[in-house]
């Protein structure tokens, strides 16, 4: 079965960092891009960013780009969506999705719930 | 910010047709294939339809896309209570080498 698990809720004061994960299985992971997806209490889903697990290129949202940081790990087919100081505004449900060539995500993860708060 | 619009909200009585509009650019829905998400808030979403047209195994032949320049429509027909939920289009844009979602549509069955 193809399925990508991601890690737990935390919950963070503001500035602190963090990095959450999304493992893959059930599929070679380095045939499909990794997406990552912000889903803010009330609001719509935002796309983040994606990364090519074979050679770690990415692409980010302008929304994004210089506060967040994907990474990858092949030897254990796990995507990182990394934080270096977290604001109170990042307080979401975060998701990682498997993207394909058309840029369509046919398969998710749960969800990692993320509060920050002081 | 979206630059993949939609309405806000539809609905429509058990068994009637919901037709979902997604408007988008040259640089988004002009040249790249669209895709379609049902979603309920604190749940992962769920894909609909890709490349503009196509269902996954699975999913009901309820679900309809289609897509003509730089627009994309989701029709829902014989409608159900289990339909409600929020809905999605999305794609990729030329101009900022990123992904996109749409606004999202709240679909509520009367």
């Amino acid at each position: 079965e193809v399925q990508l698990v991601q890690s737990g809720a935390e919950v963070k004061k503001p500035g602190e960092s963090l990095r959450i994960s999304c493992q893959a299985s059930g599929y070679t992971f380095t045939d499909y891009w990794i997406s990552w997806v912000r889903q803010v209490p009330g609001k719509g889903l935002e796309w983040i960013g994606r990364i090519d697990p074979e050679d770690s290129y990415t692409n980010y949202s302008p929304s994004f780009h210089g506060h967040v940081t994907l990474s990858v790990d092949k030897s254990i087919n796990t995507a990182y969506l990394q934080w270096g100081s977290l604001q109170a505004s990042d307080t979401a449900l975060y998701f990682c999705a498997r993207m394909a060539t058309t840029s369509y995500h046919r398969v998710w993860g749960q969800g990692t719930l993320i509060t920050v708060s002081s | 910010q979206s630059v993949l619009t939609q309405p806000p909200s539809l609905s429509a009585a058990p068994g009637q047709k919901v037709t979902i509009s997604c408007s988008g650019t040259s640089s988004t829905l002009a040249g790249n294939f669209v895709s379609w998400y049902q979603h309920v808030p604190g749940t992962a979403p769920k894909l609909l339809i890709y490349d503009n047209d196509k269902r996954p195994s699975g999913i009901t032949d309820r679900f309809s896309g289609s897509k003509s320049g730089t627009t994309a429509t989701l029709v829902i027909t014989g409608l159900q209570t289990g339909d409600e939920a929020d809905y999605y289009c999305g794609t990729w844009d030329d101009s900022l080498l990123a992904g996109t979602f749409g606004t999202g549509t709240k679909v509520t069955v009367l």
